[in-house]
């Protein structure tokens, strides 16, 4: 079974309106961590957002914000008035503490923001 | 602001050959990792590091794959020989968690392409 499923192998938004990729995640572990990641076509993976199992607050950072629904496991990203720069492919990644924190990720999603 | 080095970037050769690369991850990062990333799929890890001991190869193809981190600093990842599967992206990654942190954000290299012909 997958661990991290990305459902959206493409995705279009024009600038400056706001996007969601999906993620959802299959774990027994109580203890883990979600994360997402750029890649650009220069190849490099830039970490943008984390959520750990146990916080009770979704996480921020800039025009990014992670929607996690535990319940549903699911780890949405939500990136805010997109812009040219945010076309790239994007990662999202779990690691198990009984996993030894390893990361696992999922298959990417291709974000193409029009002018 | 500090990186993540690998070299090559770009590496063409012939099956059956060797090929070896290199990575220097951020200084003070004790946690290592290698990551081999097949076109158009997410990255796959082959190998951790704890300071100079593995701590996980259970997805590194022994066969033909060896990696070592001998004083706990850089790190070289080696095929030998090259197969056309082996055509991918190979990413080196640090972290400043120690690995049983599950808040393991980890900083990545430019990565080696590498091209098996």
């Amino acid at each position: 079974a997958q661990k991290i499923t990305q459902t959206q192998p493409g995705m279009f938004v024009q600038e400056k309106e706001a996007v969601t990729l999906d993620c959802t995640y299959d774990t027994s572990d109580p203890s883990y961590g979600l994360f997402w990641y750029k890649q650009p076509s220069s190849g490099e993976m830039i970490f943008l957002i984390y959520q750990g199992s146990y916080d009770q607050q979704n996480a921020t950072e800039g025009r990014y914000s992670l929607n996690f629904q535990k319940a549903r496991k699911s780890a949405n990203l939500v990136i805010s008035a997109s812009q040219l720069g945010d076309s790239a492919m994007y990662f999202c990644a779990m690691n198990e503490r009984d996993a030894g924190n390893m990361l696992t990720f999922g298959g990417g999603t291709r974000l193409m923001v029009k002018p | 602001e500090a990186e993540v080095a690998q070299s090559p970037r770009y590496k063409i050769t012939e099956k059956s050959q060797a090929v070896a690369f290199w990575c220097d991850p951020i200084s003070g990062h004790a946690t290592l990792y290698w990551y081999r990333q097949i076109l158009g799929q997410g990255p796959e890890l082959l190998v951790q590091f704890q300071d100079e001991s593995v701590v996980d190869d259970s997805q590194l193809p022994k066969d033909r794959f060896s990696a070592e981190r001998l004083k706990g600093v850089d790190s070289t990842l080696k095929i030998q020989p090259a197969e056309l599967g082996d055509s991918a992206m190979y990413l080196c990654a640090s972290s400043p968690h120690p690995v049983a942190s599950v808040y393991n954000e980890q900083f990545f290299g430019p990565g080696t392409r590498l091209t098996v012909l």
